[in-house]
């Protein structure tokens, strides 16, 4: 079976600070996709990225960075200057079932203060 | 946009009663998924679907029933309420079989969250 793990609970930082979220997973699928959802206070998971385990090229969007690293088992999320808004929980996540379903991580409480 | 909603946004029960949380889409997505959050254990998958009348047991599905009687709505029904089911309760859906496009994006719903007293 799948395996998503954040051992990271809970950060906190001050705006502008850049932070790094943590994701290592376990598959015994040779190709797979690795996601990450941010859920705001509002609730509802939002889709942020989904990645290839073909290319581990970093993948940079706005403020926005995955690090993907297939020898560590790693798909690391880094917020460059982050501000209040990026308050929230970020999950990982590891599809099986033949990518119909997505395993989660424990999820990571970011908060950032002004 | 897709929209998934979800009907009750906080629900106060007793125990032994029964639950229905009920949850509609509006794309045409063939596929609707009830999961389970919960502080440090992040999001559990309860019953999937792939199909109208089709459902299918995830990791946790004691204590739950599904029902979907057509393809915009999934229904997740606690027949007997306990108090170790509060919880939030997210659906979500998604389109189609993954198939060669390796994995499939999936939309939340905004939860539920259900007190059980």
């Amino acid at each position: 079976a799948q395996k998503v793990t954040q051992a990271q609970t809970e950060i906190s930082v001050v705006e502008k600070e850049d932070v790094t979220l943590d994701c290592v997973y376990e598959t015994r699928d040779t190709t797979y996709y690795l996601f990450w959802y941010k859920q705001p206070p509002s609730g509802e998971l939002v889709f942020l990225i989904r990645r290839n385990s073909f290319d581990e090229q970093n993948e940079i969007s706005g403020r926005y960075s995955w690090n993907f690293q297939k020898s560590t088992s790693s798909f690391n999320f880094t917020i460059t200057a982050s501000q209040v808004v990026d308050s929230a929980v970020y999950f990982c996540a590891l599809p099986e079932n033949a990518g119909n379903m997505l395993t989660f991580g424990g999820g990571t409480r970011l908060m950032v203060k002004p | 946009d897709v929209k998934v909603t979800q009907s009750s946004r906080y629900l106060v029960k007793r125990t032994g009663e029964k639950v229905f949380l009920e949850c509609v889409q509006d794309m045409d997505h063939e596929n609707m998924f009830w999961y389970r959050q919960d502080p440090g254990l992040g999001l559990r998958l309860i019953y999937f679907s792939y199909d109208v009348k089709m459902k299918e047991k995830g990791d946790i599905p004691e204590g739950y029933s599904v029902s979907r009687e057509k393809k915009e709505r999934f229904s997740l029904i606690l027949e007997s309420a306990s108090t170790n089911q509060t919880s939030m309760y997210l659906c979500a859906s998604s389109s189609g079989l993954a198939g060669i496009s390796g994995a499939n994006v999936l939309t939340f719903g905004a939860g539920s969250r259900l007190t059980v007293l």
